[in-house]
C-alpha cells in the first residue's frame, strides 16, 4: 500500500515561476527521494535526503525534511517547460529496502 | 550513473498467452531487485522484491503463480505474466540498488515495459 501523500495531485505554472511538491509519510524512514517520470517513460533519480538532514540542493532543487511531522517539500526554482512531468516521493525504512511511494504531483509547466 | 535496461519496451500478446520481462543491471551487480506495477495516472505499486539466488518475495495480493520471477544472476531478473488477461495490461518497471560497502545507494530505474493483452 502506499504510505505517502502528494500535494497537489496537479500543479500547473508558468516558465519562470517556482513549483513547490509536498509529500507526507506514515512511518519511521531512513532517506526520503524525489523521482520524476515522463509520461509512459521510466523513473529518474532526482534527490535523496536521509533521516539525520534537514535540507538538500542539486541545482534547481530544493529538498527540506521535517522528521517530526513526517514531511518533505520539493521546490524547483525558475521552471522550465522540460520540467513538465510527474514528481514522486518515496520512502526506504531501511537502507536497500523496498521503496514506498507516495500518489505522485503531476507539474506542468507552461512556456 | 548507473544504467539498468528493461526488455522488451512495449509488447502485445493475446489473452492467455505468456510474457518474460528482462531486467538487467549494466554496470554494477544488484543482489536484489524490485518489480513494480503503475496504471495510468497512478503511482507505482511493488509486486515484488526479487532475490538472487533464492525465492522472490510478493507483496500482499500479488499472485506469485502468475507474476513468475527468476533472479538467475546479479545483473539479471526476468518477471513472466504467465496466462495474461486484459487486466494484466500495464506499465511494468524494474530497479536495482548497487551496493558500496554493504551500504545500497539510490534505486536505479529501468526505463518500464508496457504489456498491453488483447
Amino acid at each position: 500500500s502506499q504510505q505517502g501523500e502528494e500535494d497537489p495531485q496537479a500543479l500547473s505554472i508558468q516558465e519562470g515561476e517556482n513549483a513547490t511538491m509536498n509529500c507526507s509519510y506514515k512511518t519511521s524512514i531512513n532517506n526520503l527521494q524525489w523521482y520524476r517520470q515522463n509520461s509512459g517513460r521510466g523513473l529518474v533519480h532526482l534527490i535523496l535526503i536521509r533521516s539525520n538532514e534537514r535540507e538538500k540542493h542539486s541545482g534547481r532543487l530544493r529538498v527540506t525534511l521535517d522528521t517530526s511531522k513526517k514531511s518533505s517539500s520539493l521546490l524547483i526554482t525558475a521552471s522550465r517547460a522540460a520540467d513538465t512531468a510527474s514528481y514522486f516521493c518515496a520512502t526506504q525504512e531501511t537502507s536497500g529496502s523496498r521503496l514506498t511511494f507516495g500518489e505522485g504531483t503531476q507539474l506542468t509547466v507552461n512556456p | 550513473g548507473a544504467v539498468v535496461s528493461q526488455h522488451p519496451s512495449r509488447v502485445i500478446c493475446k489473452s492467455g498467452t505468456s510474457v518474460k520481462i528482462e531486467c538487467r543491471s549494466l554496470d554494477f551487480q544488484a543482489t536484489t531487485m524490485f518489480w513494480y506495477r503503475q496504471f495510468p495516472k497512478q503511482s507505482l505499486m511493488l509486486m515484488a522484491t526479487s532475490n538472487e539466488g533464492s525465492k522472490a518475495t510478493y507483496e500482499q495480493g500479488v499472485e506469485k503463480d502468475k507474476f513468475l520471477i527468476n533472479h538467475a544472476s546479479l545483473t539479471l531478473s526476468t518477471l513472466t505474466v504467465t496466462s495474461a488477461h486484459p487486466e494484466d495490461s500495464s506499465f511494468y518497471i524494474c530497479s536495482a540498488s548497487p551496493f558500496k560497502d554493504r551500504v545500497a545507494y539510490e534505486q536505479y530505474f529501468g526505463p518500464g515495459t508496457r504489456l498491453t493483452v488483447t
